[in-house]
């Protein structure tokens, strides 16, 4: 199994561009997850979902959108790139849903993104 | 807002030293996960905690949770270069189904 893979691994862009980080999973999971990591923050949740076609806001959801259109595919959206949108984003996913509170969260190896 | 708090941020040290990382919140986390994660890796996770005074071992790291379920360690015996990485501590899930990350402590083990 690939686990979770995102694409691309590096990405620049300008101020006011939009783009699409990819995400998918061949573990069948219901819940998958986009984070953003900033040094010394830690993960910050952004979007989330608990399965095809239900999508809900994390911590830090402004100025991206997601959707969940299969199980295994759920994609990051920058709407107008802004520079505070430098970050390094990680996808994860995880069964079961609710509280599967025992079970691991299963990251992506991230994309790194800058915004010049 | 359920926040977490870990420190040290930063801690180099020579290998066969021991060390212990702290995970703190003034909120209650229905469980405690531990992950280490590598440059250019997500994280991977270690070890879940769930019962207050939980204690857990992984070969030379040991993991406990506080009685009251707001805090949570990491010791590590004898590191070694191997042990080098990020360690993040994660709480919840909330109602909201969502995991609380800490900010991480970031070891370097010196051979």
């Amino acid at each position: 199994n690939a686990g979770v893979t995102q694409t691309p691994k590096f990405q620049v862009l300008k101020t006011g561009q939009s783009m699409t980080l990819q995400c998918a999973q061949d573990m069948n999971h219901e819940y998958m997850s986009w984070y953003r990591q900033d040094p010394g923050m830690g993960l910050r949740l952004i979007h989330y979902s608990v399965g095809a076609g239900i999508t809900d806001q994390g911590e830090v959801p402004n100025g991206y959108n997601v959707s969940r259109s299969t199980t295994e595919d759920f994609p990051l959206r920058l709407l107008s790139a802004a520079p505070s949108q430098t970050s390094v984003y990680f996808c994860a996913s995880r069964s079961p849903t609710g509280w599967g509170y025992n079970s691991p969260l299963h990251f992506g190896n991230g994309t790194r993104l800058t915004v010049t | 807002t359920q926040l977490l708090e870990q420190s040290p941020q930063f801690l180099s040290i020579q290998e066969g030293e021991n060390l212990t990382v702290y995970c703190n919140s003034s909120s209650v986390f229905s469980s405690l996960q531990w992950y280490r994660q590598e440059p250019g890796e997500g994280p991977v996770l270690l070890v879940t905690v769930v019962t207050g005074g939980e204690v857990k071992k992984l070969k030379r790291l040991t993991f406990q949770f506080g009685d009251a379920r707001k805090d949570s360690s990491l010791h590590i015996t004898a590191a070694q270069p191997g042990d080098t990485g990020l360690y993040l501590c994660a709480g919840g899930p909330n109602a909201g189904n969502m995991l609380t990350f800490g900010g991480g402590t970031r070891l370097m083990v010196k051979p």
